[in-house]
């Protein structure tokens, strides 16, 4: 699986967009961006993912560049609850796929503090 | 519909025991995979079972085992612990075959080797 590249850690305001950007120079053509979060002490927890095309659902947009060589996780209206640890990652997707491809590969990712 | 739960929440062990973690997967789930997560690290993979076999193994040693039930749930077993392998243990599940790949994990057993 491709590697990504996050900052370390972002601040941001209470009822102001979050966005969290991702690098992921390597990544292959069949390979999609998945982005996960963790709250403190939680287990992680899926937000989205996408192949090549801007997505959007109740919880977060994410918009691939055209390169796919980087992305960006967009929180529109970061709240407290939003703190938390965001993965980004990058794996092979698809239905019927080996075990292999279920792996995720997760690295420090990025701590989001939202402040009031 | 039931999430994943792990069990115990939180353990001791000494150096040199056994410990054994439990996983019921999500209600429909054919699939569990373990990991590890040490402090101020992300989750790392350990291994992954369908179909009551083991199906993907990450870089951990033949002293990390596991099993899988008939109704999907699923057992990790460390032996010989190290002091090392104090970490959060995460237990995901998911259907092989169907969904976006997405993976539903558990709150995780607290591991604390002395």
């Amino acid at each position: 699986d491709a590697k990504t590249t996050q900052p370390t850690s972002m601040d941001c305001a209470e009822g102001r967009a979050a966005n969290l950007p991702c690098n992921h120079s390597t990544i292959s053509g069949n390979e999609y961006v998945y982005w996960y979060r963790q709250i403190h002490s939680q287990g992680p927890q899926y937000i989205i993912h996408g192949l090549k095309n801007n997505e959007t659902n109740e919880m977060a947009s994410l918009i691939i560049t055209e390169d796919r060589k980087s992305s960006t996780l967009i929180l529109p209206h970061a709240t407290l609850r939003d703190t938390a640890v965001y993965y980004c990652i990058v794996r092979v997707g698809g239905l019927n796929s080996g075990g292999s491809n279920y792996k995720l590969t997760f690295g420090k990712g990025t701590l989001l503090t939202v402040n009031p | 519909e039931t999430g994943v739960t792990q069990s115990p929440t939180h353990l001791i062990k000494t150096r040199g025991q056994q410990v054994t973690l439990r996983c019921s997967s999500q209600s429909g789930h054919n699939t569990v995979s373990w990991y590890q997560q040490a402090l101020g690290q992300g989750p790392q993979f350990i291994f992954q079972y369908y179909r009551e076999e083991e199906n993907g193994r990450g870089n951990f040693p033949p002293r990390f085992s596991g099993l899988q039930f008939p109704n999907y749930s699923s057992e990790l077993n460390v032996n010989a612990l190290e002091l090392d392998d104090s970490a959060l243990y995460l237990c995901a599940s998911n259907v092989r075959g169907a969904g976006t790949g997405e993976l539903f994990f558990g709150e995780g057993s607290r591991l604390t080797v002395l």
